[in-house]
């Protein structure tokens, strides 16, 4: 799987949108990327996935770059409980299976 | 909402015991997984099972782990006889069977984890 890089820690203000930028210049054409949380040390939770189109939930949005190279997750309107770690993957889902390779993540802090 | 869940929530033990920790995963999902946590470190890949054999396993997956599907609703990883450096979080997570492509089908769901301590 491709690596992944995001910095290490972000803040934001409540209510205010959460930009979380990652870089996967070496993302395969079948590689999707996901990105999961993780809420002191609780399981680790899914957000989003996309492969090349923009994606939205009722969590968050995933941008992703024409060229593939890089993606940001937004969430709208951050609340004190995203505080968390948030991980960007890159993987291939086409198998039934594939392990999720979990890097260090961004922290992100969420302030009233 | 359907949710992989994970018994015990914690579970202390001495050195040299065997410890099985148990997940229920989501009731039509047929990939299961295990992951581990050490305090402060990385979420790493242990195991993945499938149609009753394992499907891949990592370096850390070593002769004193084990996997079982007893039943047709738990799946347990048996540690033999711990180390102190077992101690962590052990996380279960299972996706459905999704043949081709990629939908949500092929995401893995965690449950909340067991924290295992060995003393």
């Amino acid at each position: 799987d491709a690596k992944t890089t995001q910095p290490t820690s972000m803040d934001c203000a409540e209510g205010r949108a959460a930009n979380l930028p990652c870089n996967h210049s070496t993302i395969s054409g079948n590689e999707y990327v996901y990105w999961y949380r993780q809420i002191h040390s609780q399981g680790p939770q899914y957000i989003i996935h996309g492969l090349k189109n923009n994606e939205t939930n009722e969590m968050a949005s995933l941008i992703i770059t024409e060229d593939r190279k890089s993606s940001t997750l937004i969430l709208p309107h951050a609340t004190l409980r995203d505080t968390a770690v948030y991980y960007c993957i890159v993987r291939v889902a086409a198998s039934g299976y594939s392990t999720l390779t979990f890097g260090k993540g961004t922290m992100l802090l969420v302030s009233p | 909402e359907p949710e992989v869940t994970q018994t015990p929530s914690h579970q202390v033990t001495q050195m040299g015991q065997e410890v099985i920790l148990r997940c229920v995963p989501i009731s039509n999902h047929l990939y299961f997984y295990w992951y581990r946590q050490i305090l402060g470190q990385k979420v790493e890949f242990l195991v993945s099972f499938y149609n009753n054999e394992i499907s891949e396993k990592s370096e850390i997956f070593d002769d004193q782990f084990s996997v079982e599907r007893p039943d047709g609703s738990n799946f347990t990883l048996k540690i033999r006889s711990t180390k102190l450096e077992d101690s962590a979080m052990y996380f279960c997570a299972s996706s459905e069977v999704v043949s081709g492509g990629a939908g949500k089908g092929n995401t893995q769901y965690f449950g909340p984890g067991t924290r295992l301590t060995v003393l």
